[in-house]
């Protein structure tokens, strides 16, 4: 398996413009859960999904801010109006649910800047 | 959620032993222990975790204290690759969404050659 693929890897936009980012889990899993890490801030979850239900989606910033998840392989963060404190590196991670307590998988990141 | 505590910073030589520590003292009899890395311009990568005993794999090795108030991320060889942000991470047993993780800021491990 590929492992968590996001898109685009670099993203650069104007204030004001719709941003968004892609994430393609890995095929099997049924939890997908959005990051966002800044310096000041650190790794913050931002919504997760169990079988492409949003469960908890407490860790989005604002109203700006939204996540689908159309099908068990494909999840969309979109931004819209961006602003520059936007500017993060936003994670995609997916994980099989279990009562195993198994392992999260996190893409390598979609880095976005708005200026 | 129940908070760890980690030193913000460690050195290591290449070559050695390190041992990251982590406090959990609010930990419930249900909480698993994990540990997280991130490489520098990368997505965290799973390294380990545990319950209630030690627990060895390729990557490395996880001492948990007794009263499970404390544990040691153990790397047995450090290598220059191993520097990294180590994240100590409590996560509900059971619960099920095991990317449901609440990061703190970690240890960033230095290894010098």
């Amino acid at each position: 398996d590929a492992g968590v693929i996001q898109s685009p890897r670099h993203e650069v936009t104007e204030m004001g413009q719709e941003v968004t980012l892609r994430c393609k889990p890995i095929s099997g899993h049924n939890s997908l859960f959005w990051y966002r890490q800044t310096m000041m801030r650190g790794l913050e979850l931002l919504i997760y999904f169990n079988n492409n239900v949003p469960i908890d989606d407490s860790g989005m910033p604002e109203d700006r801010f939204s996540a689908k998840m159309p099908n068990a392989s494909f999840s969309t963060l979109k931004i819209q109006p961006s602003e520059p404190r936007d500017s993060a590196v936003y994670f995609c991670a997916s994980s099989l649910r279990s009562t195993m307590n198994t392992e999260a998988f996190f893409g390598q990141g979609t880095r976005l800047t708005v200026v | 959620d129940a908070k760890t505590t980690q030193p913000n910073s460690m050195e290591s030589n290449e070559e050695e032993p390190v041992h990251l520590p982590c406090n959990h003292s609010t930990i419930s009899g249900t909480d698993y222990i994990h540990w997280y890395r991130q490489l520098p311009s990368q997505g965290p990568e799973y390294v380990i975790h545990g319950l209630t005993s030690n627990v060895n794999n390729r990557m490395a090795s996880l001492a948990i204290a007794e009263d499970r108030k404390s544990s040691t991320l153990i790397l047995h060889r450090a290598t220059l690759r191993d520097a990294a942000v180590y994240y100590c991470i409590l996560a509900p047993k059971g619960s099920g969404n095991t990317g449901k993780l609440i990061f703190g800021q970690g240890t960033t491990l230095q290894v010098k050659p």
